[in-house]
């Protein structure tokens, strides 16, 4: 079965600066995607980045990047230039033949 | 292009009640999904329907939930009776497909069972 493992349950970041929350996965699957959500205290999950498995450039959306090691089982996201609207809670998620998965959720803090 | 709408945003009952959540799907999306949140978990999926079939419901506990989605459409949850361990956020959403498309998701029903 696949699983999916956040190990930092807390990070803060100071506004401005640059955080990396992690995310390792296991999986026996060739074809797969990876996801990072943001879920804010009004509790909606809100879709930050994707990554399909068979592309090796990482994906980017604006202040966000990921860093997908696909050998290592690895599927980071950084966040550059943090701002304060950044802190929420972050699920690592994984999508193969069967259904989405999710870790267990970094909680991101932002400081000014 | 609308979101995912999912009512009530709140809900308060006592054990043993009947409760109904009720979730909308952006429009076009075939499947649907609901997911059980516990405080301090990431969520885990109840029920997946592709239109109007149930595609997959291991995690459904069907001595006491149920879902329906009727023309394919709207769909809604139902919890009858309620036990404490039900408080959670519900989470709806939906996706074009289920196999490649991102799932995009409502803004949930907060369950508080007393």
């Amino acid at each position: 079965a696949q699983t999916v493992t956040q190990s930092q349950p807390e990070m803060s970041v100071q506004e401005a600066e640059t955080v990396t929350l992690s995310c390792t996965y296991d999986t026996s699957e060739s074809d797969y995607y990876l996801f990072w959500y943001k879920q804010p205290p009004s509790r909606q999950m809100i879709l930050v980045i994707r990554q399909e498995a068979y592309k090796q450039q990482n994906a980017t959306e604006n202040r966000f990047s990921v860093n997908f090691q696909k050998a290592a089982k690895s599927f980071s996201l950084k966040i550059s230039d943090s701002q304060l609207g950044d802190a929420a809670m972050y699920f690592c998620a994984y999508k193969g033949a069967d259904k989405l998965i999710f870790g267990t959720g970094t909680r991101l803090q932002v400081f000014p | 292009e609308a979101g995912v709408a999912q009512s009530p945003r709140y809900k308060i009952i006592e054990k043993r009640q009947s409760v109904a959540f009720w979730c909308n799907p952006i429009s076009g999306h075939a499947t649907l999904y609901w997911y059980q949140q516990i405080l301090g978990q990431g969520p885990k999926l109840l029920i997946q329907f592709q239109n109007n079939g149930v595609v997959d419901d291991s995690q459904l506990p069907k001595d006491r939930f149920s879902a329906e989605r009727l023309k394919g459409v709207d769909s809604t949850l139902k919890i009858q009776p309620a036990k404490l361990e039900d408080s959670a956020v519900y989470l709806c959403a939906s996706s074009l497909d289920r196999r490649r498309d991102t799932q995009y998701f409502g803004p949930g029903t907060r369950l508080t069972v007393l």
